[in-house]
């Protein structure tokens, strides 16, 4: 089955400066890639997702792109701020048909900090 | 207001009791999962349903059990058979995907779920 990999666990910057979280996957098949925000005893919350017919997305400071050949996708966040400071997520699914059910599997995590 | 509630937000289950959490959306989505949540992990996959009267088992079902009698509603209950409840617990729903496509899945936010 899937299984996703996500780097680095914690990750501490300071505000103003970038931040990368980076994910890979083992289903070739998988084409569809969310990522959530969870800030402490909160619901995750998305806050980007890209398919795999793109290669990259932006949504403001957020950006995602996909190297299907590689099998791994990155979460860019620019001009960090303290408000960014949260748990992230990323995950990966192979749709739905052929025998799947298009559910989620989740990376572990990478708890971001924004230093002021 | 459109969203998903989940209760109650905190659960304390005594030794050999079973105990059922809450979760209700009226976003009008076909499909509903629970997730299990431990520190350093990501979210576990415990049931899922696509549709009214239908469930299936997740990676982790061992100890738990579900119905799916109304589309907006999808309890689980934690039985006395899961011998370390001690977790986070998120529900989700999404539109449900139809062939080959994905939906976002939206969050409600969480029963903590601890061992008297």
């Amino acid at each position: 089955g899937e299984n996703v990999e996500q780097h680095p666990s914690t990750l501490s910057v300071q505000e103003g400066d970038s931040a990368v979280i980076k994910c890979t996957y083992s289903d070739s098949a998988s084409n569809y890639f969310p990522w959530y925000k969870q800030e402490l005893g909160k619901r995750p919350q998305l806050i980007i997702d890209i398919r795999s017919n793109v290669g990259e997305k932006k949504d403001q400071r957020i950006a995602v792109t996909l190297n299907k050949t590689a099998k791994h996708f990155s979460l860019h966040i620019t001009e960090t701020q303290p408000e960014d400071s949260a748990v992230y997520f990323c995950a990966a699914s192979i749709g739905w048909g052929g025998g799947s059910q298009g559910n989620l599997i989740f990376g572990k995590g990478t708890k971001l900090s924004v230093k002021p | 207001d459109g969203g998903i509630t989940q209760s109650p937000k905190y659960l304390f289950r005594k030794e050999g009791q079973n105990v059922t959490l809450s979760c209700e959306q009226n976003l009008n989505h076909d499909a509903m999962y629970w997730y299990r949540q431990d520190p350093g992990q990501g979210l576990r996959l415990i049931y899922y349903s696509q549709i009214v009267n239908d469930f299936q088992k997740g990676d982790i079902a061992e100890g738990y059990s579900v119905s799916r009698e109304k589309k907006e509603s999808f309890p689980l209950t934690v039985t006395s058979a899961q011998k370390n409840p001690t977790a986070f617990y998120l529900c989700a729903s999404s539109t449900g995907g139809g062939r080959g496509a994905n939906q976002p899945q939206h969050f409600g936010d969480g029963t903590r779920l601890s061992i008297l």
